[in-house]
């Protein structure tokens, strides 16, 4: 089962700021939070991922809130391109405990950059 | 540099043929994921690769599915008597080791139709 929760869709102008949120209110002090995205037809494509720092990368930006049960994918300037399925993922990282290798996806936000 | 290759990227068998899906992971990369998504769904865990081994086969949706992966390189998915139910696409992942926060990898499947 999926330990986050997304909203099923999200709609963004083309050129404004995409803010996708995403609750993993059972998350551990060791698990790293992951975003992913699936282009129509593609894999899925490794965006960012981070722990309790907010991160930046020429894709997007994470912003993770202090108690860290939440928390919130940018994309800065949204493109026709960037439409596609973002999924929000928790996982340990280091040595894995029994079981806990899986990335879990859920089914994620379906983001419809308009133009 | 090359990504993660999945062969072929479509196949239509008859409902009872075998068929087997294979993965090219990225070079380097010791650990290998099998997942399967249906049609508008998520995707669906099947078995986790480190090396050659498969540490948990759980996800597996039957017995007549079964995975292999040889000199810690190549995977291949095996699926016996194929029924309608199996059609989907079948993804393949490789990251550049199990412990550790690198991400996942992805192809871009192997969409199968069983008729």
């Amino acid at each position: 089962d999926a330990k986050t929760t997304q909203p099923p869709s999200m709609d963004c102008a083309e050129g404004r700021a995409a803010n996708l949120p995403c609750n993993h209110s059972t998350i551990s002090g060791n698990e790293y939070v992951y975003w992913y995205r699936q282009i129509h037809s593609q894999g899925p494509q490794y965006i960012i991922h981070g722990l309790k720092n907010n991160e930046t990368n020429e894709m997007a930006s994470l912003i993770i809130t202090e108690d860290r049960k939440s928390s919130t994918l940018i994309l800065p300037h949204a493109t026709l391109r960037d439409t596609a399925v973002y999924y929000c993922i928790v996982r340990v990282a280091g040595v894995q405990a029994s079981g806990t290798y899986k990335y879990i996806f859920g089914t994620g936000t379906r983001l419809k950059v308009l133009a | 540099g090359a990504g993660v290759s999945q062969s072929p990227s479509n196949k239509v068998t008859e409902k009872g043929k075998d068929v087997e899906l294979r993965c090219d992971p990225i070079s380097g990369h010791t650990a290998l994921y099998w997942y399967r998504q249906s049609l508008g769904q998520g995707l669906e865990f099947l078995i986790y690769f480190q090396g050659n081994s498969a540490p948990d086969k759980s996800g597996l949706p039957s017995d007549r599915f079964s995975a292999e992966r040889t000199g810690g390189s190549v995977s291949t998915l095996t699926i016996q008597r194929t029924q309608q139910e199996d059609s989907a696409v079948y993804l393949c992942a490789s990251s550049l080791s199990e412990g550790g926060v690198s991400p996942l990898h992805f192809g871009n499947g192997t969409r199968l139709t069983v008729t």
